[in-house]
């Protein structure tokens, strides 16, 4: 089966800094991929997707990179904010089939 | 629209009990999935249903198992409860439509077995 991968486990940055999540995929099949940020006691709530027929998409300060030839895809935050601190989970998926997590990120920014 | 929903969202039981998790997802979502979640093991998937039937499950013991109702509303169920079965107990829900992949979770319930 698939198997996800996502570096680094924690990460802090300044307010404002940008910060980058990156995540690898194993099975070149996998052709969708969410991010999720979960806050304490929540669910995760999609933030941001791609598919593998777009190699990059923008949503204001969030954005997904997808390299499909690498196997790798990552999300960016630019201009961060304290109400960005949360765990991130990246995940790949073959057409919304089931789904595989990465053991996320909790991202801490300083203010 | 409302989102998922999930109860009870607390739930203590003693090990060797049994417990039923309710799910129901977003209206017009057919495809409802269950993960669990730990601090050592992430978000692992439990099992999948679509149009009541089990479409996909993950490598857990037969003491969980679950179903889906005509309505789209599913529950899970573990039976003879272990420590070990603390958890945060996800699910999500998704269309499954040809051009719809996204899945969206509930806020989940958090069993915790004494």
């Amino acid at each position: 089966g698939e198997n996800v991968e996502q570096h680094p486990s924690t990460l802090s940055v300044q307010e404002g800094d940008s910060a980058v999540i990156k995540c690898t995929y194993s099975d070149s099949a996998s052709n969708y991929f969410p991010w999720y940020k979960q806050e304490l006691g929540k669910g995760p709530q999609l933030i941001i997707d791609i598919r593998s027929n777009v190699g990059e998409k923008k949503d204001q300060r969030i954005a997904v990179t997808l390299n499909k030839t690498a196997k790798h895809f990552s999300l960016h935050i630019t201009e961060t904010q304290p109400e960005d601190s949360a765990v991130y989970f990246c995940a790949a998926s073959l057409a919304g089939n089931q789904f595989y997590f990465g053991t996320g990120t909790s991202l801490t920014v300083i203010p | 629209k409302a989102g998922v929903t999930q109860t009870p969202r607390y739930l203590i039981k003693t090990r060797g009990q049994q417990v039923t998790l309710s799910c129901s997802p977003i209206s017009g979502h057919r495809s409802v999935s269950w993960y669990q979640q730990t601090p050592g093991q992430g978000l692992q998937f439990l099992f999948e249903y679509f149009s009541e039937t089990q479409r996909n499950k993950g490598n857990f013991p037969g003491r969980f198992s679950g179903r889906q109702f005509s309505n789209s509303r599913s529950e899970m169920n573990v039976s003879t409860l272990e420590l070990g079965d603390s958890a945060l107990y996800l699910c999500a829900s998704s269309l499954q439509g040809s051009l719809s992949y996204e899945q969206y979770f509930g806020p989940g319930t958090r069993l915790t077995v004494t």
